[in-house]
């Protein structure tokens, strides 16, 4: 029940392009769904994060949308550029667990010039 | 200053060798994280200090040995490692660590990529 479950594994957009990373969770006690960015031999970053009483974020290039019927929740990364390539994790915390966060399985962008 | 610093960047150690990994952090955060990754995966939980006492330990073996000397600092102190525990090792750190609360935003540190031969 613990599980974020993360799609797709792998993803090629032309510059310019959409890319959309979706993510389900089972958990209902989550409540706070963050994203993070992680270049080769980096730490991960802080993207983007959301509530469940919000059903879109958007800051910048990035959009999170939050579906808390279905469970679901998504990263759209509009104009993908370059230097968007990057494997991005999303992740989900339980109140009843303070901070732990539960990470789905990551998705690696690659984003073609 | 809001970053996390981590030493070394890279170790290398023999099976039978005692190192310690370090963490440090100026942001005045009170909760820190150790997390494991391995290649192509997420990373793992492994520890979490808030106000400087241990309050989660994912069940990780005694080789593993954390310690915060005080709420800027983590050390993980490793021995008689095993070549699977080669991985990036991260240090994280939030404002707080709470039952109450769950949006605090964790800032990773870059790592220390720990081959175990």
């Amino acid at each position: 029940q613990q599980q974020v479950k993360q799609s797709p594994q792998s993803l090629i957009v032309q510059k310019g392009g959409i890319s959309i990373i979706n993510c389900a969770y089972e958990n209902t006690a989550f409540d706070y769904f963050p994203w993070y960015q992680q270049f080769p031999g980096k730490g991960p970053a802080l993207l983007i994060a959301i509530r469940p009483d919000v059903s879109e974020k958007k800051e910048g290039r990035f959009t999170i949308s939050f579906n808390k019927s279905a469970k679901q929740f998504s990263l759209h990364i509009m104009d993908s550029q370059p230097g968007d390539s990057a494997t991005y994790f999303c992740a989900a915390s339980p109140k009843a667990a303070g901070n732990k966060l539960t990470f789905g399985g990551g998705t690696r962008v690659l984003v073609k010039p | 200053d809001t970053e996390v610093t981590q030493t070394p960047k890279h170790l290398v150690m023999g099976m039978t060798n005692k190192k310690s990994l370090k963490c440090e952090q100026h942001m005045g955060h009170r909760a820190m994280y150790w997390y494991k990754q391995k290649a192509k995966k997420p990373p793992e939980l492994m520890f979490v200090y808030s106000y400087e006492k241990l309050s989660i330990n994912e069940s990780v073996p005694s080789r593993f040995s954390p310690e915060c000397p005080n709420s800027s600092l983590l050390n993980l102190h490793l021995h008689a490692l095993q070549p699977e525990d080669s991985a990036l090792y991260l240090c994280a750190s939030s404002p707080v660590q709470s039952r109450m609360r769950s949006n605090n935003e964790q800032f990773f540190g870059p790592g220390t990529r720990l081959t175990v031969l």
